[in-house]
């Protein structure tokens, strides 16, 4: 089952704007991570954020975490077209599973 | 330092045959997952070894197997493939002995059951 659920499911925008991707989870986690994956190649790590962090800054990106409404938001500032894929939020439980659940995903597209 | 490394990138069998899929992490990377990724069920933990024991295992049938070696490159096994075998197989490194540091995705095996 999935833990975690990205909002919007697809998003299209013009280079140049930002992008906003939503994850929501189910249970209590340690962290929770991002990941690009550049059709139907392997995930390219871009941020963790751990339970006790609300916000984290990596270039264009910037990530936050609401461990209170169990969501966590990542922001892709001034887009490219290179930015184009699709980005997955991943969560490990505390109940020491030693796996990450990963959402369904939000398909980019950055139209130049 | 030289990324997850999976072989190999593509493969194609037919069904009833086994296949064999190897994954060699970051070095000094202790742990190792494995994911399929599926159109209908997008990505689905199979399973995590770390130090060559198995600590977890996702809810996948027993054609499904791995091990882990004492370098750390692990293999998965699926035996008497099936049409629905057909995914994209990713390996996942990390480094730590308790999960919750970053994990590293190899490039993923293509796996295609005719």
């Amino acid at each position: 089952s999935q833990q975690g659920e990205e909002d919007p499911q697809a998003l299209s925008i013009q280079e140049g704007e930002n992008a906003t991707m939503n994850c929501s989870y189910k249970t209590s986690i340690n962290n929770l991570q991002w990941y690009r994956q550049n059709s139907g190649r392997g995930l390219v790590h871009l941020i963790l954020i751990r339970s006790n962090e609300r916000e984290k800054h990596s270039g264009r990106l910037r990530v936050t975490l609401d461990t209170s409404k169990k969501s966590s938001s990542l922001l892709i500032t001034a887009s490219r077209a290179a930015d184009t894929a699709s980005y997955f939020c991943a969560t490990d439980t505390t109940s020491g599973t030693y796996k990450y659940i990963f959402g369904t995903g939000t398909r980019l597209k950055v139209l130049a | 330092k030289a990324g997850v490394t999976q072989t190999p990138r593509y493969l194609i069998k037919t069904r009833g045959q086994q296949v064999t899929l190897s994954c060699s992490p970051i070095s000094g990377h202790r742990s190792v997952s494995w994911y399929q990724q599926t159109p209908g069920q997008g990505l689905q933990f199979l399973f995590e070894y770390f130090s060559e024991t198995q600590r977890n295992k996702g809810n996948f049938p027993g054609r499904f197997s791995g091990r882990q070696f004492s370098n750390s490159r692990s293999e998965m096994n699926v035996s008497t493939l099936e049409l629905g075998d057909s995914a994209l197989y990713l390996c996942a490194s990390s480094s730590a002995g308790i999960w919750g540091t970053e994990a590293f995705f190899g490039q993923g095996t293509r796996l295609t059951v005719v």
